[in-house]
């Protein structure tokens, strides 16, 4: 899966608590993507970032917030999970003109 | 909110047939990608077409893009069982660090054996 692996696979949490979601790639692209995927929504860009600390937010960006403090690894931080924050999260990267590599997901439920 | 709409939102055909899936966007482009995705799995880029081409191939894959009426369709020819799967387009308005994909809600293809 052009080398990018998302971790957790699945998580379970509790309203309120927060949560950090890893990407993780091999591939030395400089962009990296954080989407949610949602049934009737497709999916939607929550932040992305251009480079080490370098970032920007994205349509549904509420709520969550980033870092990149290396190439490889994108994380993705849910200050305090709400229910709505219950999706699939997909991490992607890109290099200079290229297409999306998608990761394969975290299934991640509020309860 | 949404760049692409994706028209049928779910088809259904037997195994041979050709599967045509169309897409509509509403802003200038630079390209517009189709991706595809297996149950569970992340999404699998297919092919890209850039704003000043009007038809790519790809295997049994063709895509048309039509810049006028901001429309582009995917037909795959010869559907086999495998090809079940949803389907995304995606447009790609900006170049640079700026370029990000806006994604369509999908289409879902079951081909029937």
């Amino acid at each position: 899966d052009a080398g990018i692996t998302q971790s957790p696979r699945h998580k379970v949490t509790e309203t309120g608590t927060p949560v950090t979601l890893r990407c993780h790639q091999t591939e030395n692209h400089r962009y990296m993507y954080w989407y949610r995927q949602d049934p009737g929504h497709g999916l939607r860009l929550i932040h992305y970032s251009y480079g080490v600390k370098d970032t920007d937010k994205g349509e549904v960006s509420d709520g969550y917030s980033v870092s990149r403090s290396k190439t490889e690894d994108f994380l993705l931080t849910l200050e305090s999970a709400t229910s709505s924050q219950t999706s699939v999260y997909f991490c992607a990267i890109r290099g200079g003109g290229s297409p999306l590599h998608f990761g394969n997901g975290t299934r991640l439920t509020v309860t | 909110s949404q760049q692409g709409e994706e028209d049928p939102q779910a088809l259904s055909i037997q195994e041979g047939e050709n599967a045509t899936m169309n897409c509509s966007y509403k802003t200038s482009i630079n390209n517009l990608q189709w991706y595809r995705q297996n149950s569970g799995r992340g999404l699998v880029h297919l092919i890209l077409i850039r704003s000043n081409e009007r038809e790519k191939h790809s295997g049994r894959l063709r895509v048309t893009l039509d810049t006028s009426k901001k429309s582009s369709s995917l037909l795959i020819t010869a559907s086999r069982a495998a090809d079940t799967a949803s389907y995304f387009c995606a447009t790609d308005a900006q170049t640079g660090a700026n370029s990000k994909l806006t994604f369509g809600k999908g289409i879902t293809l079951s081909v029937r054996p």
